[in-house]
C-alpha cells in the first residue's frame, strides 16, 4: 500500500529566501504530482513528474523526482507572499491518488 | 480544456436530511470519477471510486449506504449524503479521469455544513 509523507508540515519563510519541501513515498508510483491549495479552494495542479530524474520548473517553483530514493522535492526560490498556500504531493496507486499530509507555507515580508 | 464542475459549491442542510452533490466533466469524458473528503487543516482522503455504468468502490471505513454514488453517464457522477449529521460537515472534492489521457482533473469542491 502506497504511503506518502511530506515534510515539513508547516513552513514559515521570509520573502526572498529559498526552501525545499520533501515528499517521500513508500512503494512504486509511476508518477508523482504536486498541487497547490489556497484556503477554501480546491486543488490547482502544479507538476506531474513521470520518470526518474524528471525536473520541472514554473516560475519560482521547481519539482524533481528520484524514483530510486522514492523522493520528490518542491524547491521554492526567492519566495514571495503570493506563494503562501498549502502544497500537496500525491502518488499514484492503481489509478488512485494517494496524498501526503500537505505542507502549509506562509511567506512573510 | 479539462474542466470539472461541482454543484452546489456550498450547501447547508439540517441534520437527518439528505443532500446531493453533482460532479461534471465539461469538455472530456470520464469513465472514472473519484470522491474525496477534506476536513479543515487535513489532507484529502479518498472516499470512493465511481465507475460509469457500474457500482462504486468504497475505501475502507466509508459507509456505502450513507454515501451513495451514482455514475450514470461519462460526464456526471453524483454523491448523495444520506441522513446527514454534523460530523459529515466537510469539503467534498471530486476528480474526473480523462478516458483518453488518464489524467485526473479536480472540481472546485462543495462545502457541506450540517446543522
Amino acid at each position: 500500500e502506497l504511503k506518502v509523507e511530506q515534510n515539513p508540515l508547516f513552513l514559515s519563510m521570509q520573502e526572498g529566501k529559498n526552501y525545499t519541501i520533501y515528499c517521500n513515498y513508500s512503494t512504486t508510483s509511476d508518477r508523482l504530482y504536486w498541487y497547490r491549495q489556497d484556503p477554501g479552494k480546491s486543488l490547482e495542479s502544479l507538476f506531474v513528474l513521470l520518470s526518474n530524474g524528471a525536473v520541472k520548473q514554473e516560475g519560482r517553483l521547481m519539482a524533481s523526482l528520484d524514483t530510486k530514493a522514492r523522493l520528490s522535492t518542491l524547491h521554492i526560490t526567492a519566495a514571495v507572499h503570493d506563494l503562501s498556500a498549502t502544497y500537496f504531493c500525491a502518488g499514484n496507486q492503481g489509478g488512485k491518488l494517494i496524498f501526503g499530509q500537505g505542507t502549509e507555507l506562509s511567506v512573510k515580508p | 480544456g479539462a474542466v470539472v464542475s461541482q454543484h452546489p459549491s456550498r450547501v447547508i442542510c439540517k441534520s437527518g436530511t439528505s443532500v446531493k452533490i453533482e460532479c461534471r466533466s465539461l469538455d472530456f469524458q470520464a469513465t472514472t470519477m473519484f470522491w474525496y473528503r477534506q476536513f479543515p487543516k487535513q489532507s484529502l482522503m479518498l472516499m470512493a471510486t465511481s465507475n460509469e455504468g457500474s457500482k462504486a468502490t468504497y475505501e475502507q471505513g466509508v459507509e456505502k449506504d450513507k454515501f451513495l454514488i451514482n455514475h450514470a453517464s461519462l460526464t456526471l457522477s453524483t454523491l448523495t449524503v444520506t441522513s446527514a449529521h454534523p460530523e459529515d460537515s466537510s469539503f467534498y472534492i471530486c476528480s474526473a479521469r480523462d478516458r483518453e489521457s488518464y489524467e485526473q482533473y479536480f472540481g472546485p469542491g462543495t462545502r457541506l455544513t450540517v446543522t
